[in-house]
């Protein structure tokens, strides 16, 4: 299960606060996704990055940004616009678009 | 927009029995399908993959099939085993719409 790792596991936060999530892999993998995972819904992907200093928004960005500055990070922040950001958020990693995706052990993010 | 559907979402089957999990896909480019399961509480796992210059792959208990005309492709386990209850997630890849997944299938195994 190593090579790509998540932190913190379980996040807390106030409502209107913006919060990062941690993603790093040392899989020398080129492509970095990240994945809002909901009860009873499937991966919905936010944001992936195929090259350093390049990312495109997925299917549901809004309220999301992120940053790819070094081949092996990819954070994650969850801004105040975000309307409904509880959720258990995955990130994940790859040698290219098409190729098994490796995901990190996820984290679990409340906001009250 | 593109999609995956998958069905069931739910699936109970009997120790040593088999299980089916479909999906289809709206992309016509689509030339990628991995089978992700996922274990209570653990991450999501490759289990097999599919691209689209093949029709049938196999590996031990688990196979997939693809039917590029009709759009679907399906997960097929033999002889399931408790250790197979997990949610399985399909996906579909093309270059223009990327990774899209499935919602999932919760399978269970009665024992």
């Amino acid at each position: 299960d190593g090579g790509i790792t998540q932190s913190p596991k379980y996040l807390f936060r106030k409502e209107g606060q913006n919060v990062t999530l941690s993603c790093e892999q040392n899989l020398n993998h080129d492509a970095m996704y990240w994945y809002r995972q909901d009860p009873g819904q499937g991966l919905r992907l936010i944001y992936y990055s195929q090259i350093v200093n390049d990312f495109q928004k997925g299917d549901i960005a809004e309220g999301y940004s992120v940053s790819r500055e070094k081949k092996e990070s990819f954070p994650l922040t969850v801004t105040s616009a975000q309307k409904n950001p509880t959720a258990f958020y995955l990130c994940a990693s790859s040698k290219g678009d098409s190729y098994e995706q490796y995901f990190g052990p996820g984290t679990r993010l409340t906001v009250t | 927009g593109e999609n995956v559907e998958q069905h069931p979402s739910t699936l109970s089957v009997q120790e040593g029995d088999s299980a089916v999990i479909k999906c289809t896909y709206s992309d016509s480019a689509s030339n990628y399908f991995p089978w992700y399961k996922q274990e209570l509480g653990k991450r999501p796992q490759l289990i097999i993959d599919i691209r689209s210059n093949v029709g049938e792959k196999k590996d031990q208990r688990i196979a997939v099939t693809l039917n590029k005309t009709a759009k679907h492709f399906s997960l097929h386990i033999t002889e399931t085993q408790p250790e197979d209850s997990a949610v399985y997630f399909c996906a579909g890849y093309s270059s223009a719409s990327k990774i899209i997944f499935g919602s999932g299938t919760r399978l269970s195994i009665r024992p």
